[in-house]
């Protein structure tokens, strides 16, 4: 079975500065991962993936994920976090040798940028 | 190309009614998804689908029904509403060849 943890409920950060979002997981076979974001009262949009190659991913809206095979983490980060960042972040996974049963989510890191 | 729409986008149900969701994509794709999000939970698999005429159960299938009768359509039904249904739902459409999940806008449902 397949499993995300996003050990951070909320994450606090002052604009400008550096941010992460840290996510680890679990799959039996070599992983396929994902962040999402969402907005209040909005889908879930698509960030960035990992399924093979360079470790760090670059996505949308300045954000990168480091995908580490050895502490099994693929954690969000942006270099100089905006206010607009503020939103609702989700890590998931697929195994990329599994089943059809699509994602596997963590439970959402809420991400707050002060001013 | 709108993507993964949904329908209703709001509802809300009395204790024991019924209604069906109605989810279509226009991609193509032949995996479909059913998830359910409620606060501090994240998203939940209800029920997925591999292609026209297949259904599967998900992690949390009970109380819920799906049929896929047409490729691009994935429709979720309560026969029988309870209040521990009410939560945001969402529905997605899976591209295996880049191996990224698309998902609708979603549909609050509030049971009372």
């Amino acid at each position: 079975a397949q499993s995300v943890a996003q050990p951070e409920d909320q994450v606090n950060v002052a604009e400008g500065n550096p941010l992460t979002v840290k996510c680890t997981y679990s799959v039996s076979g070599n992983p396929y991962l994902f962040w999402y974001v969402q907005y209040p009262n909005r889908g879930l949009q698509f960030l960035l993936k990992y399924i093979t190659g360079d470790n760090l991913v670059k996505g949308s809206y300045g954000f990168e994920a480091e995908f580490n095979k050895s502490q099994t983490s693929f954690h969000l980060k942006k270099p100089s976090a905006l206010v607009s960042d503020s939103a609702l972040y989700f890590c998931a996974v697929r195994d990329n040798g599994g089943g059809a049963d699509g994602l596997t989510f963590g439970k959402g890191t809420h991400l707050i940028i002060q001013p | 190309n709108a993507g993964v729409t949904q329908t209703p986008k709001f509802r809300v149900l009395k204790t024991g009614q019924s209604m069906t969701l109605l989810c279509a994509q226009d991609m193509n794709h032949e995996y479909m998804y059913w998830y359910r999000q409620d606060p501090g939970m994240g998203l939940r698999l209800i029920h997925y689908s591999v292609g026209e005429g297949t259904t599967a159960k998900g992690e949390v299938p009970d109380g819920y029904n799906v049929s896929r009768l047409k490729k691009q359509n994935f429709l979720l039904g309560l026969e029988s509403a309870a209040p521990s249904q009410t939560s945001v739902y969402f529905c997605a459409s899976i591209d295996f060849i880049i191996g990224e999940q698309y998902f609708g806008p979603g549909t609050r449902l509030t049971v009372t």
